[in-house]
C-alpha cells in the first residue's frame, strides 16, 4: 500500500533541544494531519492541517502544509523527555472524513 | 484517552484459524476505520464504516471482513488466518464525513494480532 515518505527515518537528539521532521508525498493532499504513537498505544493527534501555507501550533509543537500541498513540516521546540514516541504524518486526499495515508515514521529518542 | 475502545489487547491463534476485533467508537461518532499496522507495510487503511454501512475499502484482504452494528460498534474478522496477518490492528472514529476541529480520527489502543 501507499505511504509517504518521512524524515529523518530517527532522531538522537539531548533533552532541550529543537527537532524538525518532514514528510512529502508523490500526489496532493487537501488535509495533512500528525500523530505520535507511544509503545503498545495507538496514534494520538497533534495537529491538523486544512489549508495549504497554513501554519499551526500546538503548545511547542509546529507544523506546516506546504504550498505545494505534497509536504508538510512537523518541528518541536525544546524537547522534553515525554516527546519520545514515533511521529506519523497522515494524509487525506478528499475534503470528508476518509482514509489516511500514514507516512513511513519518525522515531525522536532523547539521548541523557 | 481517545475514547475509542477495542478488545481483545492481545490475540494469539494458529494459522487457519478465525479471529474477531471488536471496536468501539468514541460516544457520539458514527464512523469507524480500521487500520492494520506491521512491520513492513506501515499503517494501512483498511475500511470504513458510517453509521452502520460500507463507506470505503482499502488495502483488506478477501479473507477479512468487517461490519457496522446498530449500536456504532464495529467488529473485524480475520478468517483463514497466514502468518503474514501478524500485525497491530487499530481501530478510529470520527464523528461526521466532515472533517475540521474536533472531528478527526481518534485511535484507540489496538489489539496485536500473533499468529503461530
Amino acid at each position: 500500500g501507499q505511504q509517504l515518505n518521512q524524515s529523518p527515518q530517527s532522531m538522537f537528539i539531548q533533552e532541550g533541544e529543537d527537532v524538525s521532521m518532514n514528510c512529502t508525498s508523490s500526489s496532493i493532499f487537501n488535509t495533512w494531519l500528525w500523530y505520535k504513537q507511544d509503545p503498545g498505544e495507538g496514534p494520538v493527534l497533534l495537529i491538523a492541517l486544512y489549508k495549504a501555507g497554513e501554519l499551526t501550533s500546538n503548545g511547542r509543537l509546529t507544523a506546516q502544509f506546504g504550498i505545494t500541498r505534497k509536504d508538510s513540516f512537523l518541528n518541536i521546540s525544546a524537547s522534553i523527555p515525554s516527546d519520545v514516541g514515533i511521529y506519523f504524518c497522515a494524509g487525506r486526499t478528499n475534503f470528508g472524513n476518509e482514509k489516511l495515508t500514514f507516512g513511513t515514521g519518525t522515531r525522536l529518542t532523547i539521548i541523557p | 484517552d481517545s475514547g475509542v475502545t477495542q478488545t481483545p489487547k492481545h490475540l494469539i491463534t494458529a494459522t487457519g484459524q478465525r479471529v474477531t476485533l471488536r471496536c468501539s467508537p468514541r460516544s457520539g461518532d458514527l464512523s469507524v476505520y480500521w487500520y492494520q499496522q506491521s512491520l513492513d507495510q506501515g499503517l494501512q487503511f483498511l475500511i470504513q464504516y458510517y453509521n452502520g454501512e460500507e463507506r470505503a475499502k482499502g488495502n483488506i484482504l478477501e479473507r477479512f471482513s468487517a461490519q457496522q452494528f446498530p449500536d456504532l460498534h464495529s467488529e473485524l474478522n480475520l478468517s483463514s488466518l497466514e502468518l503474514g496477518d501478524s500485525a497491530l490492528y487499530f481501530c478510529a472514529s470520527s464523528g461526521t464525513l466532515i472533517s475540521g476541529g474536533d472531528n478527526e480520527q481518534f485511535f484507540g489502543p489496538g489489539t496485536r494480532l500473533t499468529v503461530l
